[in-house]
């Protein structure tokens, strides 16, 4: 079946530009997480959702950042104002189980490029 | 913050060789998590061993956890040269938290 899917797999956006970044998840997965990867580096954790509701988004970095999932199924990372320092690979993941520690599923992610 | 740390950063051998990644972590976890990720790409889930597992096998991935030292080691054995990637340990402290991984080169 069809993996997890984001658009678009890369942006460039002029700082001080909006973005919103989509990620379809695997149909009937529960749990969803956006990670932001800087090069060279692992994934950073930036949210997590259960279906609609966002259980955690202590790894946003700054208010410029929000997240939705409003059907509890495709979800956007949107990020207000962009700033060079937000220049990574933004990666979304789903996850079949209710509980965080599972299996996750990673999309192929979206290269943000803010000039 | 990062809770997983691989060791070492980098590691360079020839195919059919093995290869041994750690990871070490900071506080007390449910499981522990390996991934791989091909340049360019998403990550790939390989192996999950939970805190009261001490050895778990995968195909050619075998996998330890150590909770007394908070370490984990993943070996692949008989490498090959699509094995070259990063690999990436990550724990369940609350969240998913990855190290910044160990890139792997495997030499045809």
């Amino acid at each position: 079946g069809a993996g997890v899917s984001q658009s678009p797999r890369y942006k460039v956006a002029k700082r001080g530009q909006d973005v919103a970044l989509r990620c379809d998840p695997i149909s009937g997965h529960v749990s969803l997480f956006w990670y932001q990867q800087a090069l060279g580096q692992g994934p950073e954790f930036l949210t997590y959702f259960q279906n609609e509701a966002q259980l955690d988004k202590s790894g946003l970095p700054s208010d410029r950042f929000f997240a939705e999932r409003p059907e509890g199924s495709v979800s956007t990372l949107k990020i207000q104002r962009t700033q060079q320092e937000d220049s990574a690979v933004y990666l979304c993941a789903s996850s079949l189980a209710e509980a965080r520690a599972h299996e996750q599923y990673f999309g192929p992610g979206t290269r943000l490029t803010v000039t | 913050s990062q809770q997983g740390e691989e060791d070492p950063q980098a590691l360079s051998i020839q195919e059919g060789e093995n290869a041994t990644m750690n990871c070490s972590y900071k506080t007390s976890i449910n499981n522990l998590q390996w991934y791989r990720q091909n340049s360019g790409r998403g990550l790939v889930h390989l192996i999950l061993i939970r805190s009261n597992e001490r050895e778990k096998h995968s195909g050619r991935l075998r996998v330890t956890l150590d909770t007394s030292k908070k370490s984990s080691s993943l070996l692949i054995t008989a490498s090959r040269a699509a094995d070259t990637a990063s690999y990436f340990c990550a724990t369940d402290e609350g969240d998913m938290r990855f190290g910044a991984g160990t890139r792997l080169t495997v030499k045809p």
